[in-house]
């Protein structure tokens, strides 16, 4: 099955600096990838994903990369804010087969440091 | 929209003992997932469901079984609970089962297991 690594599990960074979380997976046949945010004791909320055929995607001050020949995926956060302070996860998606649970990395902890 | 409710809130059970989680999907849903999330690790995907049927599973024992109403809703259920089923419960959401369909997530039910 399909195998999601994330790093670095803790980031500390200066507000207003930008912080990246890298994602590697396993399976070539994933085609989807959401990055989740989960604020403590609260629910995991989608803030930005990326399909297959796509390099790369922003939204504000976010965006995704995917290299489908390395198998990686990246989420980029500029001008952190002290509320970009959260765990986030990234996963990957297959729906071949009738595939189609997601596969999330272990999560890693962004501090935003005043 | 109330969104994705799952009820109760907090669970403690013992060991050997059998409980039941329930999800209410997000209005417009049909689709219901469930994952487990252990202290400090990301969800792990435990099945999927859609018209009445498990679409999908992930690598969890029978012990772990569910079922869907004609309403949508959901519930998980546990036999023979080990200590090590205590983690959050997370049920999510989407309308659909397509690939790109976003997975809307409730915000848990935390299970106890003494």
């Amino acid at each position: 099955g399909e195998n999601v690594e994330q790093h670095p599990s803790t980031l500390s960074v200066q507000e207003g600096d930008s912080a990246v979380i890298k994602c590697t997976y396993s399976d070539s046949a994933s085609n989807y990838f959401p990055w989740y945010k989960q604020e403590l004791g609260k629910r995991p909320q989608l803030i930005i994903d990326i399909r297959s055929n796509v390099g790369e995607k922003k939204d504000q001050r976010i965006a995704v990369t995917l290299n489908k020949t390395a198998k990686h995926f990246s989420l980029h956060i500029t001008e952190t804010q002290p509320e970009d302070s959260a765990v986030y996860f990234c996963a990957a998606k297959y729906s071949g087969g009738g595939a189609d649970g997601l596969t999330f990395g272990k999560g890693t902890h962004l501090i935003i440091q005043p | 929209d109330a969104g994705v409710t799952q009820s109760p809130t907090h669970l403690i059970k013992t060991r050997g003992q059998q409980v039941t989680l329930r999800c209410s999907p997000k209005s417009g849903h049909d689709t219901v997932s469930w994952y487990q999330q252990a202290l400090g690790q990301g969800p792990q995907f435990i099945f999927q469901y859609y018209e009445e049927e498990e679409r999908q599973r992930g690598n969890f024992p029978d012990r772990f079984s569910g079922h869907q109403f004609p309403n949508y809703s959901s519930e998980l259920n546990v036999n023979a609970l080990l200590l090590g089923d205590s983690a959050l419960y997370l049920c999510a959401s989407s309308p659909g089962t397509g690939v790109y369909n976003e997975q809307f997530f409730g915000p848990g039910t935390r299970l106890t297991v003494l």
